[in-house]
């Protein structure tokens, strides 16, 4: 069992350009969400999905955009990246149905000039 | 709007110390949970409190719920080197967002 996947590990991307992060889980939880982390702000959140289908507006939603066709993936797009969007971004998900623990992906470490 | 603080930011303490982080909101909680990130790595979950006063431990590490569900605190009697890291509150406030304190960072002096 993998629990949850990111990819690519790292990217640097130049300004303007559009960028998916992929995130895929496999253990079957409804709840998913994006974060970014920056030093000295913690964990914000993005956008978040409570089921496939959904998606709702996290803190900070400006700039991406995300989709949840099923149940394991929930990709983050960035339309046209800025120079601000750079920081590592986390996928988790959440066991809503028992636990309603978080997990959380490796991360992924973007940079945009 | 719902927020909650954590303080403090940045804790050094001499190994064998013992250390706390406190997560304050003014409002109140459904619950609280707590995780703990390894420098380089991805938040790794620790705890969840629900009930009114809860006290939970996990060997050297006491989780406290304040009896108004609004203030939280963990406590580390005894830190090792293996304690280092950054330990998160994630309250969450009754809605289907949940959202994390800014964390407190522990480093360990040897």
């Amino acid at each position: 069992i993998a629990g949850i996947t990111q990819a690519p590990t790292s990217q640097i991307l130049a300004a303007g350009r559009r960028m998916t992060l992929r995130c895929t889980q496999d253990m079957r939880h409804n709840a998913m969400y994006w974060y970014r982390q920056d030093l000295g702000l913690g964990l914000r959140l993005i956008h978040y999905s409570n089921t496939a289908g959904t998606t709702g507006k996290g803190e900070v939603p400006d700039g991406y955009s995300v989709s949840r066709a099923n149940t394991d993936d929930f990709p983050l797009t960035l339309a046209s990246a800025v120079p601000s969007q750079t920081s590592v971004y986390f996928c988790a998900s959440r066991d809503r149905a028992s636990t309603d623990t978080q997990y959380f992906g490796p991360g992924t470490r973007l940079t945009v000039l | 709007g719902q927020q909650v603080m954590q303080i403090p930011q940045y804790q050094h303490v001499q190994e064998g110390e013992d250390f706390t982080t406190y997560c304050n909101s003014s409002t109140t909680l459904s619950n609280i949970q707590w995780y703990k990130q390894r420098p380089g790595g991805h938040p790794v979950f620790l705890i969840q409190l629900v009930k009114s006063g809860e006290v939970k431990k996990q060997k050297r590490l006491t989780f406290q719920f304040g009896e108004a569900k609004k203030n939280s605190s963990l406590h580390i009697t005894a830190t090792q080197t293996t304690d280092v890291g950054t330990y998160f509150c994630a309250p969450n406030f009754g809605n289907e967002k949940l959202t994390f304190g800014t964390g407190t960072r522990l480093t360990i002096i040897p």
